[in-house]
């Protein structure tokens, strides 16, 4: 059974392009969490999906950050008009479903970079 | 609002010493406490997971105990490695938002051979 998988592993965008950042959730498993860790700092949630809902953002800036969870396919947080600021590592996490004792796994994460 | 915090920041001990990480949390209500480990410009390992009801979950050379009364969960990691060196993260699922894991912002361990 393989783990979640992100990609791009590295991206690197100007300021002002879009980054789309993908995530494959382990097999079998409908939840998917978003956090962000920013240089030098801890991990901070962003967003919480199952297929096709977002069941908590309460994480998500306000602006220029969306995350979608379809019925076929990765899930994406998208990062329109990147700046600096953006810069860090995003991971995702899948669990099964919330019967089971909520343990997340953790992807390898996307390390974002914007110049 | 709960707050993790982790005690020291950094730390760096010679190989074969036994060593306790610290972590501490506000609010009592977790669903569960986890360990995870952190290698520089990696994923997260997770380590242990210990359930509310449990006071302890031991693999290895790892030891984590928790208290859910006093707020407080300690690492012991016996016989440190150099492979050991990594930054080493606790985090707390609470009750009331079971969505998200709530991490502290790490002890960064070094292990001197």
């Amino acid at each position: 059974n393989a783990g979640v998988m992100q990609n791009p592993r590295h991206l690197v965008r100007r300021r002002g392009q879009e980054a789309r950042l993908r995530c494959s959730p382990m097999k079998g498993h409908s939840h998917v969490y978003w956090y962000r860790q920013l240089p030098e700092e801890g991990l901070k949630f962003m967003v919480y999906l199952q297929k096709e809902n977002i069941i908590d953002e309460s994480g998500m800036p306000k602006e220029r950050f969306s995350a979608e969870f379809p019925k076929e396919g990765p899930s994406i947080l998208r990062i329109q008009q990147v700046v600096r600021g953006d810069s860090a590592a995003y991971f995702c996490a899948s669990s099964p479903d919330p019967t089971s004792l909520y343990e997340q796994y953790f992807g390898p994460g996307t390390r974002l970079t914007v110049t | 609002k709960q707050e993790v915090t982790q005690i020291p920041a950094a730390l760096s001990v010679p190989e074969g010493e036994n060593l306790v990480l610290n972590c501490s949390f506000t609010d009592s209500a977790i669903y569960n406490l986890q360990w995870f480990r952190q290698d520089p410009g990696k994923g997260l390992t997770s380590l242990l997971l210990i359930q509310s009801s449990q006071r302890e979950q031991t693999s290895g050379r790892l030891n984590a105990s928790l208290d859910k009364s006093s707020g407080r969960s300690t690492l012991y990691i016996a016989a440190s490695q150099p492979g050991d060196s990594a930054t080493y993260l606790c985090a707390v699922i609470l009750y009331s938002s079971a969505s998200k894991i709530i991490f502290g912002s790490g002890t960064r361990l070094s292990i001197r051979p």
